[in-house]
């Protein structure tokens, strides 16, 4: 069975930092390219970033770009994403996903909280 | 560059259909066949319904149909039940500069 667990979420003061982590299992990790997608409070979906199967490319929304970073370690199973410059307009709840083709995600996590706020 | 166009609610009674539009340009939903959909319960992580337009994945019944044409898709629940009732997201591969373009979602309402 695919699961797909994340963590690290937590309140965090603007410009502060944080890392959420996204454990992998019930499928072979180093074979599929993977996503974040968040959801502010009462909002809609919104794609964060990507990563190849191997690491070696990353996609950021412009939204993120310079702050935010992906990463993956195919060893141990576990996607990272590295939050920097924390704005308010982060908060959300943030969800891995795996990709099952280019841009079709297909198992989601339960998604973890950030909150941004002083 | 912004995201797809949903209308906010749709509703149906139990039994019948409800479509939902996803409308997009020729960029992103009407350049690819990319084009998904997703069904998110209050609380719950969202749940591929589709995926390159018209394709279920397993599991998913097949009361819930797609289609795509030129800039715009389509998602079509046949044989509304209540718990069908959950907010549909369609979502679109925008090519590698922009990636991944979500809808702002629908609302679907059993009567």
């Amino acid at each position: 069975e695919v699961q797909l667990v994340e963590s690290g979420g937590g309140l965090v003061q603007p410009g502060g930092s944080l890392r959420l982590s996204c454990a992998a299992s019930g499928f072979t990790f180093s074979t599929y390219a993977m996503y974040w997608v968040r959801q502010a409070p009462g909002k809609g979906l919104e794609y964060v970033s990507a990563i190849s199967s191997n690491g070696g490319t990353t996609y950021y929304a412009d939204s993120v770009k310079g702050r935010l970073t992906i990463s993956r370690d195919n060893s141990n199973n576990a996607l990272y994403l590295q939050m920097g410059s924390l704005r308010a307009e982060d908060t959300a709840v943030y969800f891995c996903a795996r990709g099952l083709k280019l841009a079709t995600l297909d198992y989601w996590g339960q998604g973890t909280l950030v909150t941004v706020s002083s | 560059q912004s995201a797809l166009t949903q209308p906010p609610s749709a509703s149906g009674s139990p039994g019948q259909s409800v479509t939902i539009s996803c409308t997009g340009t020729s960029s992103d939903l009407g350049g690819y066949k990319y084009v998904s959909w997703f069904q998110q319960h209050p609380g719950k992580a969202p749940k591929l319904m589709i995926y390159d337009g018209t394709q279920r994945p397993s599991g998913v019944p097949d009361r819930f149909s797609g289609s795509k044409s030129g800039n715009t898709a389509s998602l079509t629940v046949s044989g509304l039940q209540a718990e069908d009732e959950a907010v549909y997201y369609c979502s679109s591969y925008a090519g590698n500069n922009v990636f991944v373009l979500f809808g702002g979602g629908t609302k679907v309402t059993v009567l």
